[in-house]
């Protein structure tokens, strides 16, 4: 079974914090993708990657960074945390190339800022 | 600008009765649409729909997607509580960018 892990499923951060966001797969998926989910928005698309070291934004890029050092590893940085981003972080994978963009998801990383 | 619309966003039924969701789209050079089923947190994968007119079907769950239109549905037959969960529709971009619908809260009843 495809495992997308997230490093924690509930994180309590201050306002300025720097936060990370950490995200492993196991299937060797190509792509990678951050999401957030808020109650009547949807999932929407923060940042993604298509390979190592390579970064698209998605439609929410601002006040977010990503890193991918390693195929298997996504990092979702927010570089001075605003208590407009608590949210449900999800993070999530899928092969590239081929017909199926089919996204295998991690659990959520439920981020509370105060 | 690319949007994908759900409806209702949501609905309470009772167990046995039969539930139908919506979803329309509109996005620019579309390569499929995806339905996905959320209980507790990470959202599961349930149909992928790339041809009109074709129904995929799994137990109890049927999808059919219209091009021309430009919309889906997913019909849920015979409820059962363990249906109930947020589903979620998405639509492909041909980078295989997937966005995502509000979703539909169903809620099923004993």
């Amino acid at each position: 079974d495809v495992k997308v892990t997230q490093s924690s499923r509930y994180l309590v951060k201050r306002t300025g914090e720097k936060v990370f966001l950490e995200c492993v797969q196991d299937m060797d998926h190509e792509n990678m993708f951050w999401y957030r989910q808020d109650p009547g928005l949807g999932l929407r698309l923060i940042y993604f990657s298509y390979d190592v070291k390579m970064k698209e934004k998605g439609d929410i890029p601002e006040g977010y960074s990503v890193s991918r050092e390693k195929k298997e590893r996504f990092s979702l940085i927010l570089e001075s945390a605003s208590t407009n981003q608590t949210s449900m972080y999800l993070c999530a994978s899928s092969f590239a190339g081929g017909a199926d963009e089919k996204l295998f998801f991690g659990s959520g990383t439920q981020l509370s800022v105060l | 600008e690319d949007k994908v619309v759900q409806s209702p966003l949501s609905l309470v039924v009772h167990e046995g009765d039969t539930v139908t969701l919506n979803c329309s789209y509109e996005v620019t050079n579309f390569r499929s649409l995806l339905w996905y089923k959320q209980e507790k947190k990470a959202p599961t994968f349930l149909f992928m729909l790339t041809s009109s007119g074709i129904e995929k079907k799994s137990g109890r769950l049927s999808s059919i997607l219209d091009k021309k239109e430009l919309f889906s549905i997913l019909n849920i037959t015979a409820t059962q509580t363990g249906d109930s969960a947020v589903y979620l529709c998405a639509v492909a971009d041909s980078w295989g960018k997937l966005q995502f619908g509000a979703g539909t809260q169903v809620v099923v009843t004993p």
